[in-house]
Order: C-alpha cells, then structure tokens, then sequence
C-alpha cells in the first residue's frame, strides 16, 4: 500500500516569498489534514479536510495560509508571503474514515521550510 | 493551561530498564488517546491508542488511562537503543487531534 506522498521534501525561501507544498494521501483516504511543526514542538493542526470539505481550520493564518482539496484527492497548501516564523515542517496526513475519533493517522514524511 | 501536556525530557534509561512516559490533558470529555513515536528528522507513527479507563498491552508497550486524573502513560519494558525518539501524546478533543510537545527518550547501551 503506497503511504501518503509529499513534495517537495525541503524548501528554502526568503521572506515574504510565496511557497506551495502539495500532498497525495493514500487511496481512498476521506479526511486529509494538515500540520505545522515548529522545531521542539509538537504538531499543530492547520487544517482538517473531509472528502473536499473543510471541517476545521481555526489554526489556519487565514491571511497567508491558504489550503485546497480538489476533487476530494490530493491537496495543496500555500503560504503567500512567508515570515521567518514559518520556518517549521509541513505534514500532511490522511485517515480512512469521516469520524477520527478512533482512527489512525498516516504521516507523510514532511516538507521542511526555512524562510531566510 | 495547554490542551495536552508532557514533559520535554529527555528522559534517559539504561538498555533494558522500564521507560515510563507520562501525559496530562485538560479536556475532561477527551474519549480517544494516542501515542506516537517519532524519529530525529521523520514523521510520526503511531504505535499504541486507548480509549477506556486501564491498561493496555502490545508487545513491549503497556498504554494506562485514567480518565478521572486525566492522565495517559506509556510504559515501554525492555528498553532498547532503537526505542530513542520522541514520544508524542496525542487527545482527541471535540473534532481534532491535539498533540502535545513530546517527551524525547534516550536509551543508553
């Protein structure tokens, strides 16, 4: 079974650049989501998608982060403009079902951003 | 008060011995709790859920939940090199995982 993929595996950016991180989860995988982890941190969610929906995205920087599922498959995330403070690993992560309670998460191995 | 609590560590035990991990969460209502263990520079993998009050057991790994301390460990007996990582806990809470910030583990040989 092919895990959950993503590019690109490191970036480095100046500030105030844009920067676009893409993710395919695993096959038939409804809820995608998205976390930040900052170095000595523990993953923060930035956003949840079930199927093409978004469930939650109170974490999400709304006036740089924009996030998107298309077609309910793979998805993107973007920063536009990046801050030094964004320098952090992106995870993406997918899980079976529509109810997470009890579910388990598949990592994908990350995209590590450093904004210079 | 943080949604997820651990102690950052590092935490270090001989080979061989018990590593115990603790964690505290603050939303009484939490029903599911997760570990995840995660190596320098990869993802995080889970390696052991629990949903309801006791212990629960997988090979090395022993999960204990008490809800009404609302408190979750994780026990790893027979502790071995390959066990160094940092240990993430990990509490649904309303529609989210939260994670806390890991406990790094370091077994020496």
């Amino acid at each position: 079974e092919a895990g959950v993929a993503q590019s690109p595996r490191y970036k480095i950016i100046e500030k105030r650049q844009s920067v676009a991180f893409w993710c395919n989860p695993i096959s038939g995988h409804a809820t995608l989501y998205w976390y930040q982890q900052i170095l000595g941190q523990g993953p923060k969610l930035l956003i949840q998608f079930q199927n093409n929906g978004v469930v939650d995205d109170s974490q999400l920087p709304k006036d740089r982060f924009s996030a998107e599922r298309l077609k309910g498959v793979d998805s993107t995330l973007k920063i536009q403009p990046a801050k030094l403070e964004d320098s952090a690993v992106y995870l993406c992560a997918s899980s079976l079902g529509t109810a997470p309670t009890n579910e388990k998460l598949f990592f994908g191995s990350g995209t590590q951003l450093s904004v210079l | 008060q943080k949604e997820v609590e651990q102690n950052s560590g590092p935490l270090s035990v001989p080979e061989g011995a018990i590593a115990s991990l603790n964690c505290t969460y603050s939303d009484r209502v939490s029903q599911s709790f997760f570990w995840y263990r995660q190596y320098s520079g990869k993802s995080p993998e889970l390696i052991m859920s629990i949903y309801s009050n006791g212990d629960k057991e997988d090979g090395r790994f022993t999960a204990q939940l008490n809800k009404a301390s609302q408190y979750v460990s994780l026990l790893i007996r027979d502790s071995q090199p390959s066990d160094s990582a940092t240990y993430l806990c990990a509490v649904f809470n309303t529609d989210k995982l939260i994670f806390g910030t890991g406990t790094r583990l370091q077994v020496f040989p």
